[in-house]
């Protein structure tokens, strides 16, 4: 399985600021993803992180609000810029493993951002 | 629409008791369907994948079945432990790491 590391692991943002959250995996992947989980609800996919090239944003998601860095096959970072309150969840690093007899997820930690 | 609905919402059992979570799914095309297990305010952990010809699949104490046909999915914990008390969410997917659709979890509560 993959070890995902993510930093911060918590902080408390002030309102129109951003923070930049960055994800570390201890071997190279093809694929990283950003998650977001707003208190109570289920994950939400905020876009796949690609190397070399512009990350791709689901809907709802913008690259002025997230925008991503993928320098390598073991690095990427999120940033959540101007930050609201709206904005107070868990960010979470993901990226595909093979387990068993299929593929699966592996989720970082999580960042848990409360924006005040 | 893809939809995931689990069942119950939230469940308390009793240390040492059994427990099976329910998923219903209506994702179309349907690929595979993971369980999760999440601790408060941490990431998901995954328990087992099962592809759409597979009926059952165990890790540990944990049993998930399928049946696609029906597209229900459930999650048998067998001897719970305090350690079990987490959120537990139901993840089919219709092929590719960005089709997964997650449900909202049940959130399981294991008392002494």
């Amino acid at each position: 399985s993959a070890v995902i590391s993510q930093k911060p692991s918590r902080d408390i943002c002030q309102r129109g600021t951003s923070l930049t959250i960055q994800c570390q995996v201890d071997s190279q992947v093809t694929m990283m993803f950003w998650y977001r989980q707003q208190p109570g609800q289920s994950l939400t996919l905020i876009a796949t992180a690609n190397q070399g090239s512009e990350a791709t944003y689901e809907s709802g998601f913008v690259i002025d609000k997230f925008p991503i860095s993928r320098p390598n096959l073991t690095f990427s970072t999120l940033t959540v810029s101007n930050m609201s309150p709206e904005d107070s969840s868990i960010y979470l690093c993901s990226v595909e493993g093979v387990v068993d007899s299929g593929n699966t997820i592996y989720f970082g930690e999580g960042s848990w951002l409360t924006v005040v | 629409k893809n939809q995931v609905e689990q069942s119950p919402q939230s469940l308390i059992i009793l240390e040492g008791k059994n427990c099976t979570l329910q998923c219903n799914y209506t994702v179309s095309p349907f690929s595979n369907l993971r369980w999760y297990k999440q601790d408060t305010g941490r990431g998901p952990v995954s328990l087992t994948i099962m592809t759409f010809s597979e009926n059952t699949k165990s890790n540990g104490r944990y049993t998930a079945t399928l049946d696609a046909d029906t597209k229900q999915s459930s999650l048998h914990i067998t001897a719970s432990q305090l350690s079990d008390s987490a959120s537990y969410i139901c993840v089919p997917d219709s092929g590719g790491y960005n089709k997964l659709i997650f449900g909202a979890g049940t959130r399981l509560a294991v008392h002494p």
